[in-house]
């Protein structure tokens, strides 16, 4: 159980345009949701917190108006790349809190290879 | 401010010998520690969490405030631990999740 369905996995896209990726918990709800971004053979670095009907908690240093989260139900958080840069060619990860009776970790989807040519 | 060392990039071994990857955390008040594993091509997993003290896979890591670490240690490596390991901290009453930059478990035949 637990599961997080992350989509697309792979996409390239032209530089200029906004890119659209998707989170969905399947088998439970997600009040808090999180993504990540992962550089070659370096570790995730948090982006924001996504809470459900409320505005993301962004990190510092993440260009909020660049990485828009929209979290509108308990199942489904999604990450918008607007005006992508090559720079943003990234792979990002998005995860949820999973809670029984309690806090007990995390669960992550697979990740979104974006590329921007 | 919480952080997470981990300072191996990568640990390789021969099958059957023992294995210890080092985490180190930085954290003021109670922490709660995971060590999350990815297989290649494959998602993050959760391998432990420090308060439920479990053994997963042969693996066991034990909280030792007074070193502020979190080593992950199992006792005979398997080819199939060949993995990236992956250290992690939760902060009191944020649920953020702090993550260290990893280690490359590569065991040998």
């Amino acid at each position: 159980g637990a599961v997080v369905s992350q989509h697309p996995s792979r996409v390239i896209c032209k530089s200029g345009t906004s890119v659209k990726i998707e989170c969905r918990s399947l088998d439970f709800q997600a009040t808090t949701m999180f993504w990540y971004r992962q550089f070659p053979k370096q570790s995730l670095m948090l982006m924001a917190t996504s809470n459900e009907g409320s505005k993301a908690t962004y990190e510092q240093g993440v260009e909020k108006d660049k990485f828009l989260i929209n979290h509108a139900s308990l199942t489904l958080s999604t990450l918008t790349v607007t005006s992508a840069h090559p720079e943003d060619s990234s792979f990002y990860i998005c995860s949820a809190s999973v809670s029984r009776g309690g806090f007990y970790g995390y669960t992550f989807g697979s990740g979104t290879r974006l590329t921007v040519v | 401010a919480q952080r997470v060392t981990q300072p191996e990039k990568l640990l390789s071994v021969f099958k059957g010998a023992p294995v210890e990857l080092k985490c180190n955390y930085s954290y003021s008040g109670s922490p709660e520690l995971f060590w999350y594993v990815q297989y290649s091509r494959q998602r993050l997993q959760l391998l432990l969490r420090h308060i439920s003290r479990e053994s997963i896979k042969g693996f066991t890591a034990d909280l030792n405030k007074g070193e502020t670490s979190f080593h992950l240690k199992k006792p005979f490596a398997q080819e199939e631990d060949s993995a990236m390991y992956y250290c992690a901290l939760k902060g009191g009453a944020t649920n953020k999740l702090i993550f260290g930059t990893g280690t490359l478990l590569a065991v040998q035949p």
